[in-house]
């Protein structure tokens, strides 16, 4: 079966640049997760997507973020206008919702530099 | 905060040694995961242990959960190479808004020296 998958795997691009990482999660999954790690804060949820519906979104640290999720097989974070603070991996995370006590499945992240 | 604490942060130990890891946090959970992240890879569950349930075993894994103290472990019996990586706890719980919410630990970084 195929991962959460996300794209791209890595990005470096100049501040000011408008940014957009990219997840598919795995296919029947209800839920969807984006987090940030970083050395300092280690692993922070963004955002929290309940069948395509935003749940929780108090972790999206300003105005310059927003997540969509158009369908049940996509979802996409956006940074606009980018600063050299937002460098961090920035990994995506699927999750069945038909019972609570379900693990979450990572993508391989995306690696993003802000110069 | 919900966060859990993992002890100690990082662990050296001898290839065919145990690793023990200890996770900490601070309200009532509905379960509690440990997850181990391999460097430049994304998290990958290894256990899911319910509130209700004291320890679980997964191949050369156990978990155990004391709800009374808050306080989770995580022991790797005859450790390998291969299990060197990033080891994190999470604590699953009902937020206000009434779903489950789930918050990650700092990790504990477990180098196994062949």
């Amino acid at each position: 079966d195929a991962g959460v998958i996300q794209s791209p795997r890595h990005e470096v691009t100049e501040m000011g640049q408008e940014v957009t990482l990219r997840c598919k999660p795995i296919s029947g999954h209800n839920s969807l997760f984006w987090y940030r790690q970083t050395m300092m804060r280690g692993l922070e949820l963004l955002i929290y997507f309940n069948n395509n519906v935003p749940i929780d979104d108090s972790g999206m640290p300003e105005d310059r973020f927003s997540a969509k999720m158009p369908n049940a097989s996509f979802s996409t974070l956006k940074i606009q206008p980018s600063e050299p603070r937002d460098s961090a991996v920035y990994f995506c995370a699927s999750s069945l919702v038909a019972g609570w006590n379900q693990p979450q499945h990572f993508g391989d992240g995306t690696r993003l530099s802000i110069l | 905060s919900q966060q859990g604490e993992e002890d100690p942060q990082a662990l050296s130990i001898q290839e065919g040694e145990n690793a023990t890891m200890n996770c900490s946090y601070k309200t009532s959970i509905n379960n509690l995961q440990w997850y181990r992240q391999n460097s430049g890879r994304g998290l990958v569950h290894l256990i899911l242990i319910r509130s209700n349930e004291r320890e679980k075993h997964s191949g050369r894994l156990r978990v155990t959960l004391d709800t009374s103290k808050k306080s989770s472990s995580l022991l790797i019996t005859a450790s390998r190479a291969a299990d060197t990586a990033s080891y994190f706890c999470a604590t699953a719980f009902s937020s206000s808004g009434g779903y489950q919410k789930v918050t990650f630990g700092t990790g504990t970084k477990l180098q196994v020296i062949p």
